[in-house]
This record gives structure tokens, sequence and C-alpha cells, in this order.
């Protein structure tokens, strides 16, 4: 399958500082990119949807003034939190589709990024 | 818009045993329902999944059977080993161009 990576793959940061955490797709051409975040044992929220050149799509109750999303290009997304707290703290993944994944409806995640802010 | 709920929420099974999953959503326009399988700080991994105008699909050991009059959906899996152990998560989507929404999880556990 296609790949998609991550970076970094954990980042401490203090609070009110603000953290990039990038998603590429390594080998195909995102035209959808897809952020989601993840609390210990609980299921995959999707955060924001964003297509290539165009803004992101944020799912209700998300601020998309502290949660920054940038899918500039074909193969990179780009998720800035800004100005972060401890209740920021999460597991952030992205996950890819192309246009060629159309008909075989999949999206393709990437590792993830594990946030502290202390 | 689509809500996907999931049981049990943990479920354990002595290692040979089989277990199923079960999801029911709630919007009839969803076609597409895959089934990931995640480890402890790891991606969410597709294992199987099923479109609408198909009942049932097989892969070796694992099973996703569709009931779209019920809206109900489950995943089989026989034979369980210790590496089945992880949280699986049903989701559901419409068209190709909509978001997956996620089902709440299941806590599988395989014991030796």
């Amino acid at each position: 399958g296609a790949v998609v990576s991550q970076h970094p793959s954990r980042v401490i940061c203090k609070s009110g500082t603000s953290v990039k955490i990038e998603c590429r797709s390594l080998d195909f051409q995102a035209t959808t990119m897809f952020w989601y975040r993840q609390f210990p044992k609980k299921s995959l929220m999707l955060m924001a949807t964003s297509n290539e050149g165009s803004k992101a799509t944020y799912e209700q109750g998300v601020e998309k003034d502290k949660f920054l999303i940038n899918h500039a290009s074909l193969t990179l997304s780009t998720l800035t939190v800004t100005s972060a707290h401890p209740e920021d703290s999460s597991f952030y993944i992205c996950s890819a589709r192309g246009q060629a994944d159309l008909s075989s409806n999949e999206q393709f995640f990437g590792p993830g990024t594990r946030l502290t802010v202390l | 818009g689509e809500n996907v709920e999931q049981h049990p929420s943990t479920l354990s099974v002595q290692e040979g045993d089989s277990a199923v999953i079960k999801c029911t959503y709630s919007d009839s326009a969803s076609n597409y329902f895959p089934w990931y399988k995640q480890e402890l700080g790891k991606r969410p991994q597709l294992i199987i999944d099923i479109r609408s105008n198909v009942g049932e699909k097989k892969d070796q050991r694992i099973a996703v059977t569709l009931n779209k009059t019920a809206k109900h959906f489950s995943l089989h899996i026989t034979e369980t080993q210790p590496e089945d152990s992880a949280v699986y998560f049903c989701a559901a989507r419409k068209t190709s161009y909509d978001k997956v929404i996620f089902g709440p999880g299941t806590s599988l556990s395989v014991i030796p």
C-alpha cells in the first residue's frame, strides 16, 4: 500500500508554544488529507479535512485558529497547534487519500505524533 | 450526520476461539465499511472492508458481514491468536469523497 509519514513522532513542549506536525505522502499524490486526534483508549476523532490548494474544512467544535492546517502541495500537509496547553496533549494522526484511490476507497494513515504539553 | 456504535468495548477470548465485534450505523446512505486494527501507539491498519453491494466478505481468518436493512455490520475473527490482541475500529463512509466515521473501538485480548 501507499506510505504516509509523519514528523515528528514525539514532541514535548512548554505551555504557550506552537508545534508544527508534518504529514507526507511518500509515493503518491494526496489530493485529500485528514487530521485526527486520539485520546488514550479512545477512538479517532476527525478534526479537519484538507484538500490540496484550498482551505481546510473543520469539524464542529474544532477551533480553526488554534489548529492551523495547511495543504500547500500534493505530498505535504501540516498541522500547527498554536499556543498549546496541557489539554492539547494527545496522539495526532493524519491520513491521506489520492485521486487514484477513490475507486479503492482506502485512505492511508501516518504513524502518528504524540504531543505532550507541559 | 453519521453515527457509528460498536460493541463490546472490551472482549477477552481464549486462544483458538472466535471473536465477534458488532457495529451499527445511522446513515442509510453509507455504503463503505472498513475495519481497522490498531496496536498500542501505532497507526490504524486496514484489515478488511466491505461495500454495500456485498453481504459478506472473507479473508483467511477474518470475515465481515453486512446487513444493510438493519444497518448492522460485524467482524468475525476465527482461530484467534495472541497477535490478534489490539483495538479494533469499525467505520462507515458514504461516497468516496466523504470522511470516514469511526466507531468507539473494541479492545480485544487473546489469552494464550
